[in-house]
């Protein structure tokens, strides 16, 4: 069964540092990977999407990077702004069917 | 705009009683899902649907049901069955993986 894990659970930074948020999944037989974004009492805003054959997708001051192999997932903010304050959540596709499974998310603060 | 409406933004239940939250999209996507998220927690998948008058069961769908009657509308009930129903409930579509989730805005049930 797939597992998606993303540590910390919680992270604090000041404004105009970049953030570097990960997501590690158990099964590498993935389809993609997308990221969201989920402000308080709020939906998910999809950030990005990874096909299983990329290494990278890039989207304004935000780069996700993709190790099939290792499991593992990067989502870099450059030069983080208040606004960017919200929870972070990765999911993946597996290669069989079309769910997701999430990870619990990362509860991003950006300090003024 | 193309997009998922789900009504309402709140709802609240009394003991033994059924509610029906409802979701709606006109993005033509083919599959829908509801999900369940609980504080702190990440997102755990109650029912899915990938075509019209078919759908299946998820993780967690013991006192939940749906219905997809038509391809634009996946409206979940939750049933006096599911004994902890409090929680933020989201509706998601998909044209295919390939191109991701669309989320709704949620809606908050609680128990009163």
């Amino acid at each position: 069964k797939q597992e998606v894990t993303q540590i910390p659970a919680a992270l604090s930074v000041p404004e105009g540092e970049n953030l570097v948020l990960n997501c590690s999944f158990t099964d590498s037989a993935i389809y993609n990977l997308q990221w969201f974004r989920q402000d308080p009492g709020k939906g998910l805003t999809s950030l990005l999407l990874i096909q299983s054959s990329q290494r990278e997708q890039t989207s304004g001051r935000l780069n996700a990077s993709l190790d099939k192999s290792s499991g593992r997932s990067t989502l870099y903010i450059a030069a983080s702004q208040p606004g960017d304050s919200a929870t972070y959540l990765c999911a993946v596709n597996k290669a069989a069917g079309n769910k997701l499974t999430f990870g619990g998310g990362t509860r991003v603060l950006v300090k003024p | 705009d193309g997009g998922i409406t789900q009504s309402p933004k709140y709802l609240f239940r009394k003991e033994g009683q059924n509610v029906t939250l409802s979701c709606e999209q006109n993005l033509n996507h083919d599959a829908m899902y509801w999900y369940r998220q609980d504080p702190g927690q990440g997102l755990r998948l109650i029912y899915y649907s990938q075509i019209v008058n078919d759908f299946q069961k998820g993780d967690i769908a013991e006192g939940y049901s749906v219905s997809r009657e038509k391809k634009e509308s996946f409206p979940l009930t939750v049933t006096s069955a599911q004994k902890n129903p409090t929680a933020f409930y989201l509706c998601a579509s998909s044209i295919d993986r390939n191109y991701g989730y669309t989320f709704g805005s949620g809606t908050r049930l609680t128990v009163v």
